[in-house]
């Protein structure tokens, strides 16, 4: 089956620890996307890669790292930098410039 | 910067109402527009796409929107809305130029049964 895997579904964290949450595709796109999700704000482009091995900030990125090695992949790493870190993280994929996205079902991190 | 405008943050409906989401966008380039939907408990999805030709687009389970460009708009409509439509739906606006999805802050619509 097809799709986009992410992992943990839920994960608790004390402040000032990084944490790293996964994102998987078997869909072959080339594109992935790391975005934010919080009640009334919608949906914030934290980065993005359109290839791998190169990767760019969205709008807000303070506070967070990726990496693409892989094509199927593209973890993020929220660090102990990001003020706000909890929050419900979506990942996504596309397989061209056209806007058209799938999702995975998500991350929620809560940092105590 | 780009950005995308919707109207209500939370919609209440009976079931058999009509529905209408309004989404405005800044850009005045070409874009490519979208509507996706979040259902309770579920990932987000694609209800519907406009790239180029008819402005008025169908999507999935009876939902449709109308591009009208000299409005920047993109509003989302429903004949009559049914219990399960309740969800979270965001307008979304693509453009080349920049590369990547820019969001609404998404609306709430909660259909009474």
């Amino acid at each position: 089956d097809g799709g986009i895997t992410q992992s943990p579904k839920y994960l608790f964290r004390k402040e000032g620890q990084n944490v790293t949450l996964s994102c998987e595709q078997n869909l072959n796109h080339d594109a992935m996307y790391w975005y934010r999700q919080d009640p009334g704000q919608g949906l914030r482009l934290i980065y993005y890669s359109q290839i791998v091995n190169d990767f760019q900030k969205g709008d807000i990125a303070e506070g967070y790292s990726v990496s693409r090695e892989k094509k199927e992949s593209f973890p993020l790493t929220v660090t102990s930098a990001q003020k706000n870190p909890t929050a419900f993280y979506l990942c996504a994929s596309s397989w061209g410039r056209t806007g058209e996205l799938f999702f995975g079902e998500g991350s929620r991190l809560t940092v105590l | 910067a780009q950005s995308v405008s919707q109207h209500n943050h939370h919609v209440i409906l009976s079931e058999a109402a009509s529905l209408e989401l309004g989404c405005n966008y800044s850009y005045g380039g070409t874009v490519n527009l979208f509507w996706y939907v979040q259902y309770p408990g579920q990932h987000l999805q694609l209800l519907l796409k406009y790239f180029s030709g008819d402005p008025l687009v169908k999507g999935i389970k009876g939902f449709e929107a109308e591009f009208i460009k000299s409005k920047f708009s993109f509003n989302l409509r429903k004949p009559s809305v049914q219990w399960s439509d309740t969800a979270e739906y965001f307008c979304a606006v693509f453009s080349g130029s920049q590369g990547n999805l820019i969001f609404g802050k998404g609306t709430k619509l909660s259909v009474k049964p």
